[in-house]
C-alpha cells in the first residue's frame, strides 16, 4: 500500500525567506513523486516530479524538491519566497510498477506574508 | 490553448436524480481521470482511462459510472447522486506511458451540491 504524509496543514512565511512544505511517504517499493499547486478557485497545477535520477528536481516557478530515500521524504523548497506563491500545495506518490492510482497528500495551505 | 474543459462548473441538484459532468481535453492526451476533493481528505481518484474504451476504478469508484468513447472526452455519471457525493470535481489528462502520465492536466473543476 502506499501513502503519503503531509504534516502541516499550514505553512507561513515572510515574503523574501526560503519556504520548505514537508512531504514523506511510504511505498513497498520505489517511488514516483510530485507536487501539485492548487490556486483559489482553479484547478491544481503541475510544479515537478521524480521519477529517477538525480535527487534533487527542479521545477517550475523556481521551485525543487529534493528525494530523500532514507528519511522517505519528498520536500518542497523554494529559495526566496513571493506572495503570489501563496496557494494549496499537494505532494503525491505512485509506486513504480504498482496500479496507475496517486495517492494524494491532505495539502498544505502555504501563506506568503507581504 | 491546450485545456481541459469541465461542464458544467456549479450544479445544484436533488438526491436521486441522475447527472453527467463533461470533460475534454485537445491535448491528444491517452489517459484521464476524474478525482473529488475534499476539506481534509486530498484529492481522491475516482476513475481513470489509459485509453479509448480502457476505464478503471480508482479508490472511490462507488456511485460514478465513467465511459471513454472518444479520446477526448471523458464524461463522469452520477446515476443516483447522494449527499455524500457533494464535492469539488476534477478531471485530468496526460500523455500517458512511463514517466510521463504523471504531468497531469486539470480542468477547472466542478463543484456539486446534492441536497
Amino acid at each position: 500500500a502506499q501513502s503519503v504524509a503531509q504534516p502541516e496543514d499550514q505553512v507561513n512565511v515572510a515574503e523574501g525567506n526560503p519556504l520548505t512544505v514537508k512531504c514523506t511517504y511510504s511505498v513497498s517499493g520505489n517511488p514516483y513523486l510530485f507536487w501539485y499547486v492548487q490556486y483559489p478557485n482553479r484547478g491544481l497545477q503541475f510544479l515537478l516530479k521524480y521519477i529517477t535520477g538525480d535527487n534533487l528536481v527542479k521545477g517550475s516557478y523556481g521551485f525543487e524538491a529534493e528525494f530523500n530515500k532514507s528519511q522517505t521524504s519528498f520536500h518542497l523548497k523554494k529559495p526566496s519566497a513571493l506572495v503570489s506563491d501563496s496557494a494549496l500545495y499537494f505532494c503525491a506518490v505512485r509506486e513504480t510498477g504498482g496500479s496507475y492510482i496517486p495517492t494524494f497528500g491532505r495539502g498544505t495551505s502555504l501563506i506568503v506574508h507581504p | 490553448e491546450a485545456q481541459v474543459t469541465q461542464n458544467p462548473r456549479y450544479l445544484i441538484t436533488v438526491t436521486g436524480k441522475k447527472l453527467t459532468v463533461t470533460c475534454s481535453q485537445n491535448m491528444n492526451h491517452e489517459y484521464m481521470s476524474w478525482y473529488r476533493q475534499d476539506p481534509g481528505l486530498g484529492l481522491r481518484q475516482i476513475y481513470y482511462s489509459m485509453n479509448v474504451e480502457a476505464t478503471d476504478k480508482g479508490d472511490v469508484p462507488e456511485g460514478y459510472k465513467v465511459s471513454r468513447k472518444e479520446k477526448r472526452n471523458f464524461p463522469l455519471i452520477l446515476e443516483s447522486p447522494s449527499p455524500n457525493q457533494t464535492s469539488l470535481y476534477f478531471c485530468a489528462s496526460s500523455l500517458g506511458g512511463q514517466g510521463r502520465w504523471e504531468t497531469q492536466y486539470f480542468g477547472p473543476g466542478t463543484r456539486l451540491l446534492v441536497l
